[in-house]
């Protein structure tokens, strides 16, 4: 979904280095969230954020940070990277939920490799 | 290409013929449901959803169907197509928008 960017697109990096991750929209939506691919596990949730200045762990914040300055924008740290953090990273948005649950919409996803 | 999953439970399937992709939810107080596309490379695509209070959902070759008696979710695409060829993923919500995937069926359409 090109209304969700996500860059880098791909990233080799060495264990103990600092990451950011970043992920803008102009989609308009108050929700954004973070999430990682692991072959075989699906998409885990990492952070979520509903507002600016609203940050929420999700199922496998540990290790991780997020900053939410900016409605249209969404970023993912890894403060001290290790090789177990390698994997996809996808950044979602949606909209509200004052009509329940609306779907999420993802960007094309970072592929880091930490060494 | 890009692999999401290494080891997925795999659908085989001619050019024309209708798909049927199976998923079992985890959690009875789900109350919102949704199907993904995966293409290599790219993030999931959303497809279709459904809320608890319905059973059955049509778009455009596409059919949800919900059975909350057995926690099942089933994607029907009808006149499978070779780009149609993908991972496909199902999440369910219990509100707050806090999505849980599944761990996703690979399509495999042969012209």
């Amino acid at each position: 979904d090109a209304d969700v960017t996500q860059t880098p697109r791909n990233r080799i990096t060495k264990t103990g280095k600092r990451i950011m991750l970043e992920c803008s929209q102009t989609k308009g939506h108050d929700r954004m969230y973070w999430y990682r691919q692991d072959p075989g596990l699906g998409l885990r949730l990492i952070y979520y954020s509903f507002d600016v200045k609203d940050i929420n762990k999700g199922e496998i914040s540990d290790g991780y940070s997020v900053s939410r300055q900016a409605q249209a924008k969404f970023s993912l740290s890894l403060e001290s990277a290790i090789p177990n953090q390698t994997a996809l990273y996808f950044c979602a948005t949606s909209d509200h939920g004052g009509r329940g649950n609306q779907p999420q919409h993802f960007g094309d996803g970072t592929r880091l490799s930490i060494l | 290409g890009e692999s999401v999953g290494l080891h997925l439970p795999t659908l085989s399937v001619q050019e024309g013929d209708n798909s049927i992709i199976n998923c079992a939810y985890s959690n009875s107080a789900s109350d919102y449901f949704i199907w993904y596309k995966q293409e290599s490379g790219k993030g999931p695509q959303f497809i279709i959803d459904i809320r608890s209070n319905m059973d059955k959902r049509q778009g455009q070759r596409v059919t949800v169907l919900l059975n909350k008696t057995v926690k099942h979710l089933s994607l029907q695409i009808a006149a499978t197509q070779p780009g149609d060829s993908a991972v496909y993923f199902c999440a369910e919500s219990t509100g707050f928008q806090k999505l849980v995937f599944g761990t996703g069926t690979r399509l495999l359409v042969s012209p």
